[in-house]
């Protein structure tokens, strides 16, 4: 089974408005970290927001946001007055906390790109 | 403050030879990974190493990839010998713990052709 699934291959918004990018993930471990990270066309890859299992609150990074269910298993990457400059592939990452060779690990979905239009 | 460094960013080479990538992980870092990004897969672990100690290596594709970190400031990939399946990307990442909020510093990647 995926672990992170993104199912949007591709969005697009206007920009000034708000997107929100999907993510499920599927683990059983009680202890994990959910990411995302940012990769722009250049294809480098910049981390944008980190959401921990335990966190009572939805993380937020200046206009980035997660939107986590933990009973859905989902943890959605909310952009709010989208930029020109946002226009990327968006990646979601899930680190177990587990025990052994699995402890660290990211597991990635596939990526949804972003496309901002004026 | 330096990223992580990788070298060479672009490799072009004829199938059947050897290719070294090269990464220097943040100074203080203790965990280094490796990935491979390609359209058919996406971003996929090869490899990582906690404390210069390869921990998990079970994306490594087959016998032909072979990675070092001979110490806490530099690492290798090695492909030997190259095919042209083997055309990727190639991250290297670092991190200063694998656990909690600790985010991957990824490198700027090395584009790889193999011909």
């Amino acid at each position: 089974a995926q672990k992170i699934t993104q199912t949007q291959p591709g969005m697009f918004v206007q920009e000034k408005e708000a997107v929100t990018l999907d993510c499920t993930y599927d683990t059983s471990d009680p202890s994990y970290g959910l990411f995302w990270y940012k990769q722009p066309s250049s294809g480098e890859m910049i981390f944008l927001i980190y959401q921990g299992s335990y966190d009572q609150q939805n993380a937020t990074e200046g206009r980035y946001s997660l939107n986590f269910q933990k009973a859905r298993k989902s943890a959605n990457l909310v952009i709010s007055a989208s930029q020109l400059g946002d226009s990327a592939m968006y990646f979601c990452a899930m680190r177990e906390g587990g025990r052994g060779s699995t402890l660290g690990r990211l597991y990635f979905g596939r990526g949804t790109q972003l496309t901002v239009w004026p | 403050d330096a990223g992580v460094i990788q070298s060479p960013r672009h490799e072009v080479t004829e199938m059947g030879q050897e290719v070294t990538l090269r990464c220097k992980p943040i100074s203080g870092h203790n965990s280094l990974f490796w990935y491979r990004q390609t359209m058919m897969r996406g971003l996929e672990l090869l490899i990582y190493f906690n404390n210069n100690v390869p921990i998990d290596d079970s994306g490594m594709p087959e016998d032909r990839f072979s990675a070092k970190m001979p110490n806490a400031s530099f690492s290798t990939l090695k492909i030997q010998p190259s095919e042209p399946r083997d055309s990727a990307v190639y991250f290297c990442a670092s991190s200063t713990r694998v656990q909690g909020a600790e985010e991957q510093y990824f490198g700027p990647g090395t584009r790889l052709t193999v011909t």
